[in-house]
Formats: structure tokens, sequence, C-alpha cells
């Protein structure tokens, strides 16, 4: 089945340093990637929507210089956070769809443990 | 605007024991699509389904089932025979049909199975 691998499940980092994490799509085609945030024991916000070739939409009160989000092929999406500091310690996770979004499930990676010291 | 409610934050079940996880939504649209996520303790969030607002129909996959009911915002999941191995956080989860694919989580309900 279709399967969405993330990198890397966990990092930690520096303050003031800058962390990037990819998103991939192993084995089917993906114009449209989602990435969300989890703050432990809470549920899961969307911070973004990553578009293949275009700019990323970004949720509101997200920061979109804070958090850069590239999608430069049908299969890769990334997320950079810059200058990260201890309150973006947390868990992102992005997800990509098969197919249009409302035909097909949507899948996850599976996630990456950011801790910023 | 849309909203997932999982009114239970936590159930704490023994072994066999049948349990079900209440999931209630919201949505202006007549459009829209329902999952059932697992999240195990090592993160990753594992699809189990997805059901689509014009289809009402009531589904079973082996232990799981769930119950659809527009008439009441309900989008219920029960397992039958409880298994440890179903300890988890499971997150129900919207997708309206004009938000292009952005899925608004539930709270999240943390099921403990004690062998």
């Amino acid at each position: 089945g279709a399967v969405v691998s993330q990198h890397p499940s966990r990092v930690i980092c520096k303050s003031g340093t800058s962390v990037k994490i990819e998103c991939r799509s192993l084995d089917f085609q993906a114009t449209t990637m989602f990435w969300y945030r989890q703050f432990p024991k809470q549920s899961l916000m969307l911070m973004a929507t990553s578009n293949e070739g275009s700019k990323a939409t970004y949720e509101q009160g997200v920061e979109k210089d804070k958090f850069l989000i590239n999608h430069a092929s049908l299969t890769l999406s990334t997320l950079t956070v810059t200058s990260a500091h201890p309150e973006d310690s947390s868990f992102y996770i992005c997800s990509a769809a098969d197919g249009t979004v409302y035909n097909s499930p949507l899948h996850f990676g599976n996630g990456t443990r950011l801790t910023v010291t | 605007a849309q909203k997932v409610t999982q009114a239970q934050t936590e159930i704490s079940v023994v072994e066999k024991e049948d349990v079900t996880l209440d999931c209630v939504y919201e949505t202006r649209d007549t459009t829209y699509y329902l999952f059932w996520y697992k999240q195990p303790p090592s993160g990753e969030l594992v699809f189990l389904i997805r059901r689509n607002s014009f289809d009402e129909q009531n589904e079973i996959s082996g232990r799981y089932s769930w119950n659809f009911q527009k008439s009441t915002s309900s989008f219920n999941f029960t397992i039958t025979a409880s298994q440890v191995v179903d300890s988890a956080v499971y997150f129900c989860a919207l997708i309206e049909g004009t938000s292009y694919g952005k899925l608004t989580f539930g709270q999240g309900t943390i099921l403990t199975v004690h062998p």
C-alpha cells in the first residue's frame, strides 16, 4: 500500500539552529502534502498545506518565516524549522494523499520528535 | 467552522471487554469525510477508516466496527473483545468538502486495555 516516509524520526538541536524534516511519498505521487504539529498529550494541529511547485499555504497563527516548507517534487516535501527555540519542541508529522484527497485515505509519516535545548 | 469532539479523554478496560469510542462532529458542508486513526506509543498515525457523508452504512472490519449516524452527527468506533495491543490514542477526524484535504482532529481518546 501507499507509504509515507518521514526523516529524521528524532532530532535534538541547540537553540538558534535550523532543522530540516523530510517527508517522502514512496510509491505514489503526492501533489499535496500536509504538515501537522502535536504537543504532548494533545491533538494534531494543521500547520500548512504543501503544494508541489507553488508556495505553501499556512494556517492562521503559523509563522511562515519560521517554518519554511518546500515541495520541489511530487514525492518530497520538506519542513525547515529556522532558528529553533525550546518552544518549538514538538512532534511534527506529515501526510500525503495518493489520489484526490477526497477519494483516498491520507497516509501519515511516522513523525519527527524535535527537541530544542 | 468545523469541529470534532471526542468527549472521552481516557478509557480503561480489561482485555476481552467491548469498548466504544465516541465522536461527534460539526460541519456546515453537506459533503464531508470522516476518519479514524490510531496512534500507538511509537507515535505514528495508523489509518483505520474513511467514511463519506453520503454513505451511512455501518462498517465492520474484524473486531472493529463503526456506526455513522448523520442524524446525531456521530461516528462512533467500537472494538469488540479488546486486546492489549489495542492500547493507543484514537483520533476521529473530519475533512470538509470545501477544505481540500485539511483534517480537523478531535482531542483524541486514550484507550488502555489491561491484561
